[in-house]
Parts: C-alpha cells; structure tokens; sequence
C-alpha cells in the first residue's frame, strides 16, 4: 500500500524557517514526480511545487524564493524547507505523488494527512 | 497563469438527485483536468483524471466530460457519503492551478 506521511509542521514567528518531511511507503520518491499542495483554513487547495524524478523543481510565485523541494533518496523522504514565513503561509501542507501519462496529463494521487503550519507571532 | 472558475461555489441537494458541477478554464487546456474530493479534516482524493477517467475505487456514480475550456462533475445519484467538497485542477501548465471549489451540503 502506498503511504505518505508529513511532519514538521507547528506554530512559527513571521520570518521564521520550518521543514516539512514527507515520508514514502510503498513507492520511490526518486523515481516519481513528487508535489507539495497547502490549504489555508477554511480555504481552497493551492499548487506550491513540484520536484520530477530527474530533479526539476518548480514553485508557485507566492512561495517562489523562499521555499525550496528537495528529497533524500536513501530515507525515501520529500522535503520543503519554507524560509521567511509569512502569515499568509499559514496551512495545511500535503505531499501527494504526481501520476502522469502523455503530454500534461498529469493527476495528484494519492495525498498525505497533511500537517498544519502556522505563521503567527 | 490559467484560472479556473466552479459553479456554482456551493449547493443543497437531496440524497438520490442528480448534481452537476461545473468547472471552466481561462485558456484552452485540452482534456489536461482532474477532479477532487474532500470532506472536513481529510486530505482530498482523486476522483476523475483526464477529463473523463475514473480512478480505480471511485463509484461509478461519478462521471467527468468536457475538453477545452468547459467540463462538468456528475454524480448522477447522491449518496450520503457524497456530501462534500469539489475541486477542479488543470494541468496543462504550470502553474497548476485548482479551482475554487463547490461545496455540496444536504438540502
């Protein structure tokens, strides 16, 4: 079975610096395009990045130089290190992998729990 | 970036109606749309990619279609487990971007 799991969310200070990991069971994340999604509370689902098996890595404008996707193969974990949080970074964080077919075919199944970080002093 | 915009934001619906959920993209994005579900403190689960493809596990209820600029979410009979929220996601480009979402509640 396929699982992913998140952690290292928490309450942080605005400019403050938080990693997030996501876990992987049942899957590789080094052979598989991994995204990170958020949900801010009582808000819709927003695209944050994506890190392809070969390494690419793309992000949202919102969080584009201050956050960062990386994995380490051997743990089989996907990270995000966030660096100068601001309030509006206050969300949910899920990890899902990206499944894809031809073109941009491409669809988020399945998604971690997700783990809450909040930005606030 | 490509926008995309549900309708309606929510609705009521009985259990046994037929609902229809709509979803339309500020640009052409072929069939690249994919759509979630999510209830309250769960993560959301992939329902319907490329426009029309089930994934495995969902009820056949569900059904997706459109290409280009519009697509529609339909379920055509409403379960009490179905009451939830909806989401559209392009991937035609990055960014990728989700729609809104549209809330569906018991009448």
């Amino acid at each position: 079975e396929v699982q992913l799991v998140e952690t290292g969310g928490g309450l942080i200070q605005p400019g403050g610096s938080l990693r997030l990991s996501c876990a992987a069971s049942g899957l590789s994340v080094s052979n598989n395009y991994m995204t990170w999604v958020r949900q801010a509370p009582g808000r819709g689902l927003e695209w944050v990045s994506v890190i392809y098996s070969g390494g690419t890595t793309y992000y949202a404008a919102s969080v584009k130089g201050r956050f960062t996707v990386s994995r380490d193969d051997s743990n089989n974990t996907l990270y995000l290190q966030m660096n100068s949080l601001r309030a509006e970074d206050t969300a949910v964080y899920y990890c899902a992998r990206t499944n894809y077919a031809s073109g941009s075919n491409n669809w988020f199944d399945p998604w971690g729990q997700g783990t809450l970080v909040t930005v606030s002093s | 970036d490509i926008q995309m915009t549900q309708s309606p934001s929510s609705l009521s619906a009985s259990v046994g109606d037929r609902v229809t959920i709509t979803c339309r993209a500020s640009q052409s994005i072929s069939s690249y749309l994919n759509w979630y579900q999510q209830k309250p403190g769960k993560a959301p689960k992939l329902l319907i990619y490329a426009a029309s493809s089930l994934q495995t596990g969902v009820p056949s209820g569900f059904s997706g279609s459109g290409s280009g600029t519009d697509f529609t979410l339909t379920i055509s009979s409403l379960q009490p487990e179905d009451f939830a929220t909806y989401y559209c996601q392009q991937s035609y480009s990055i960014p990728l971007t989700f729609g809104g979402g549209t809330k569906v509640e018991i009448k």
